[in-house]
């Protein structure tokens, strides 16, 4: 397996535009995590889903972020519209079902917004 | 409210000398904990990991402790090597936590040659 698939690898955009991370995570793996790593915050969780599911979306910082994972193969994490806070690294993870596993991360988007 | 934290942001160590990396955790409920490693412009890879219902845990030169009544692990680096300097990140989560790991905010170490 290629891992957990991130795209793009750098993304630099305008304040006020609309912002689109991709992932496709292990196959097989069961949950699937977005993360965002600051300097203030370390890895601070955005949400994460379960069999397709989103679970838990505290994290989201805002309403300008949403998340989606239409499928077992792909999520997506928007942010609309973007502001130069939002610049940081964005990574998503997997991770299998079973208990006392690790997550896969991949190897993430770094978004600048200016 | 961070519920792990790692209060050490950075740590620097000579080549050959013990590396330790300090986290703390405030949820009793968290019952496995996880060391990543991340170089940058990489995602975090895992490294070693620990269960509630050991005290300890080893895998090469890397060992983590685990100290439940202090809420408390470490991971011990012996002998530290220049490619170990990196951003370690400590890693909880429990049983019905839905499969969510909780991170902390990272220690840099650096080690000198």
């Amino acid at each position: 397996d290629a891992g957990v698939i991130q795209s793009p690898r750098h993304e630099v955009t305008e304040m006020g535009q609309e912002v689109t991370l991709r992932c496709k995570p292990i196959s097989g793996h069961n949950s699937l995590f977005w993360y965002r790593q600051t300097m203030m915050r370390g890895l601070e969780l955005l949400i994460y889903f379960n069999n397709n599911v989103p679970i838990d979306d505290s994290g989201m910082p805002e309403d300008r972020f949403s998340a989606k994972m239409p499928n077992a193969s792909f999520s997506t994490l928007k942010i609309q519209p973007s502001e130069p806070r939002d610049s940081a690294v964005y990574f998503c993870a997997s991770r299998p079902g079973q208990l006392n596993t690790e997550a896969f991360f991949g190897q993430g988007t770094r978004l600048t917004v200016v | 409210d961070q519920q792990v934290k790692q209060n050490s942001p950075s740590l620097s160590v000579q080549e050959g000398r013990i590396s330790i990396l300090n986290c703390d955790y405030t949820n009793s409920m968290f019952d496995y904990f996880l060391w990543y490693k991340k170089y940058p412009a990489e995602g975090p890879t895992f490294l070693i990991s620990i269960s509630s219902i050991k005290d300890k845990n080893e895998d090469g030169r890397f060992t983590v402790f685990l100290n439940k009544s202090a809420k408390h692990l470490s991971l011990h680096i012996v002998p530290s090597q220049p490619g170990d300097s990196a951003v370690y990140f400590c890693a909880a989560t429990f049983y019905n936590a839905g499969n969510m790991l909780t991170f902390g905010g990272g220690t840099r170490l650096m080690v000198k040659p």
